[in-house]
């Protein structure tokens, strides 16, 4: 069935390095790949998405790549501070999304 | 606010019971898509309904059932509920069927089964 997997399970950087989270996917007929923020207690927010009609995608300090043929895709986070401090959920799917286990960031002062 | 409201916030019941979930989709919204969260584990599908009809089923145990109403909510229901349905319940919605069109997630609903 579909599958999204998500690592690394934590990251913690300083404030200033950058923070990439890698996903794979099973089904090759996922079109959509969303990246949603989840801060302690509330509800995932989408920060990003990408088509599969395309191999990057960037907005300020985040940006998303995605390999079509060896079904990954990638968010970088550059130039991270204290409040990107959160878990991360990257998402596939076509009918419906998928979701990884998600990745907690924690950016140190 | 999202536009998507699930309520309640929070519920506490002991094991055994039933318990009803809503969730009203943001305006214009016809596709529904429930989500359970435990702790450390990610968001995984339960059931998914467009404008009042099932169409896709993940792990959703058959304690579990879920409907959408003309006005287009949803309610999940949980019944005989154990100490591991323990969890966050999401609901999200989209204007159309299809993951390309994206998911609004709503607050949840925090079930602690004591």
């Amino acid at each position: 069935g579909e599958n999204v997997e998500q690592h690394p399970s934590t990251l913690s950087v300083q404030e200033g390095d950058s923070a990439v989270i890698k996903c794979t996917y099973s089904d090759s007929a996922s079109n959509y790949f969303p990246w949603y923020k989840q801060e302690l207690g509330k509800r995932p927010q989408l920060i990003i998405d990408i088509r599969s009609n395309v191999g990057e995608k960037k907005d300020q300090r985040i940006a998303v790549t995605l390999n079509k043929t060896a079904k990954h895709f990638s968010l970088h986070i550059t130039e991270t501070q204290p409040e990107d401090s959160a878990v991360y959920f990257c998402g596939g799917g076509s009918e419906k999304l998928v979701f990884g286990k998600g990745m907690k960031l924690t950016v140190n002062p | 606010d999202s536009g998507v409201t699930q309520t309640p916030k929070h519920l506490i019941t002991a094991t055994g019971q039933r318990v009803t979930l809503r969730c009203s989709p943001r305006s214009g919204d016809l596709s529904v898509y429930w989500y359970q969260q435990s702790l450390d584990q990610g968001l995984q599908f339960l059931i998914q309904y467009y404008n009042g009809e099932e169409r896709a089923k993940g792990n959703i145990l058959e304690r579990f059932s879920a409907q959408q109403f003309p006005d287009l909510h949803s309610e999940l229901n949980l019944s005989s509920l154990e100490l591991g349905d323990s969890a966050l319940y999401f609901c999200a919605s989209s204007v159309m069927q299809g993951a390309r069109y994206g998911y609004t997630f709503g607050s949840g609903t925090r079930l602690t089964v004591v």
